[in-house]
Order: C-alpha cells, then sequence, then structure tokens
C-alpha cells in the first residue's frame, strides 16, 4: 500500500493544456514536497510546503497543500514539452519516523 | 562537481555477486541518505547517515545490504549474494541536515543496478 496515492498514474496532453496532479493520504504530513525526475536522473525539488491551506507558485507551476495537510496538488498552466517527466510527491509525517516518503509519481508528456 | 556524485552510473553482475555502489555528497553535508527505485515507483528510504554513524537502517531490507559512511563524507552501499529482485536504480542523497529542519535533499543520478 502507497502512503502516498498519486493521481493520474500517467497523462499525456498537448501542449498549452493545462493539468493538475493529485497527492493523496490517510496521514498528515508536517511537510510535502514536490519533485521532477527526469530518466537516468535523479529528484530534482520543485517546492517544499508546510503549512496547510498553503500556496506556492513558480512560473507556471502551482502548488497546494491542503488545509488537513494530508493532501497535495500539482497544476501546470499552459503545459510546455520541457515540463515532461515524472512528477513525485513525498513527505515527512511522525507516523513514519520523519523519513521522507514517496508516492508512485505521476508520467507527464507534453506533446507539441 | 557541485552535486552528489554516484559511481558507478551502471553495474550489471550475476546473481550470487558482492556488489559496492559509491555516494560522494554535497561538501559540507552531514546529512546522506540512500534509496532505492523500482521501476514504476517512487524513491524508497533504505538507510539515513548523520557524520559517520547510521542513524537510521530501518529500510534496509535484509541483512545483505550493508551501508557504511567511514570519515562522515563518501559513503559505499554494499550488497551481498545479489539476486535479480534488487535490481533497481540506487539512489543517494545529502543535506545539510536531518530532523528539525527544512533544508532539501538533493539526489544523484543514481546507479542502475542490474542482476543477471
Amino acid at each position: 500500500t502507497q502512503l502516498l496515492e498519486q493521481s493520474p498514474q500517467f497523462l499525456s496532453i498537448q501542449e498549452g493544456e493545462n493539468l493538475t496532479v493529485y497527492c493523496n493520504s490517510s496521514s498528515v504530513f508536517s511537510s510535502l514536497q514536490w519533485y521532477r525526475q527526469e530518466p537516468g536522473e535523479g529528484p530534482v525539488l520543485l517546492v517544499t510546503v508546510v503549512t496547510g491551506g498553503e500556496v506556492k507558485k513558480l512560473k507556471r507551476l502551482t502548488f497546494q497543500f491542503g488545509d488537513a495537510r494530508k493532501d497535495s496538488s500539482l497544476h501546470i498552466t499552459a503545459a510546455q514539452p520541457g515540463d515532461t517527466g515524472l512528477y513525485l510527491c513525498a513527505g515527512v509525517s511522525r507516523e513514519y519516523g520523519n523519513k521522507l516518503v514517496f508516492g508512485a509519481g505521476t508520467i507527464l508528456r507534453v506533446k507539441s | 562537481g557541485a552535486g552528489v556524485s554516484q559511481t558507478p552510473s551502471n553495474k550489471v553482475t550475476e546473481k550470487g555477486k558482492y556488489v559496492e555502489l559509491r555516494c560522494d555528497p554535497i561538501s559540507g553535508h552531514t546529512a546522506l541518505y540512500w534509496y532505492r527505485q523500482s521501476l514504476g515507483q517512487g524513491p524508497e528510504f533504505l538507510i539515513y547517515f548523520q557524520g559517520t554513524g547510521a542513524a537510521d537502517d530501518s529500510g534496509l531490507p535484509n541483512d545483505r545490504f550493508f551501508a557504511v559512511r567511514p570519515e562522515g563524507s563518501v559513503s559505499t552501499l554494499k550488497i551481498q549474494r545479489t539476486e535479480r529482485g534488487d535490481s533497481a536504480v540506487y539512489l543517494c542523497a545529502s543535506s545539510l541536515c536531518w530532523r528539525g529542519c527544512n533544508q532539501p535533499q538533493h539526489f544523484g543520478d543514481g546507479t542502475r543496478l542490474s542482476i543477471l
């Protein structure tokens, strides 16, 4: 059982479309992070959210942490082919020994 | 370089052999982590070092897996009597600190281990 459930698992869209990726759990997290990973490379941190209800923006990417700190979303506006990659959410929870636990990821493919 | 360096980038070996995977963290990072990433999954925690000592090795799957960090910098993940199920990408990450701080983890590009 995945501690962090990500959906969808795979998303293929046209350039210019908007999309949202979800990360859900039944556990409360003290912080939640989003990473992007490309083939043959390690994950690269995009953002960390720590406060319930927090919204952070990074250019065309908007990240939100749920009020109860159990879920998060990543919204991309006007997707570009360069956004293609594996998006991973990861969280730190006392319930899991304060170790960073990852979701299985969402594979995003943006076609030009 | 300024990032986390992992060697080798690829390792292919036969079942039953012994392998060593090396991680060179970012200079000055006291915390070092090993993760394993299987196909279609996110990274899974294996072990964490704070300085030279393994502060948490609860993620190591069994006693065939062992890791060291003798001088508090470079770390080696060692796998004995490898099995086909050990095939995965092994990722290393480092950060300035662990619990009680919000410093991010910086990942290397991993070692892709294939057991034939």
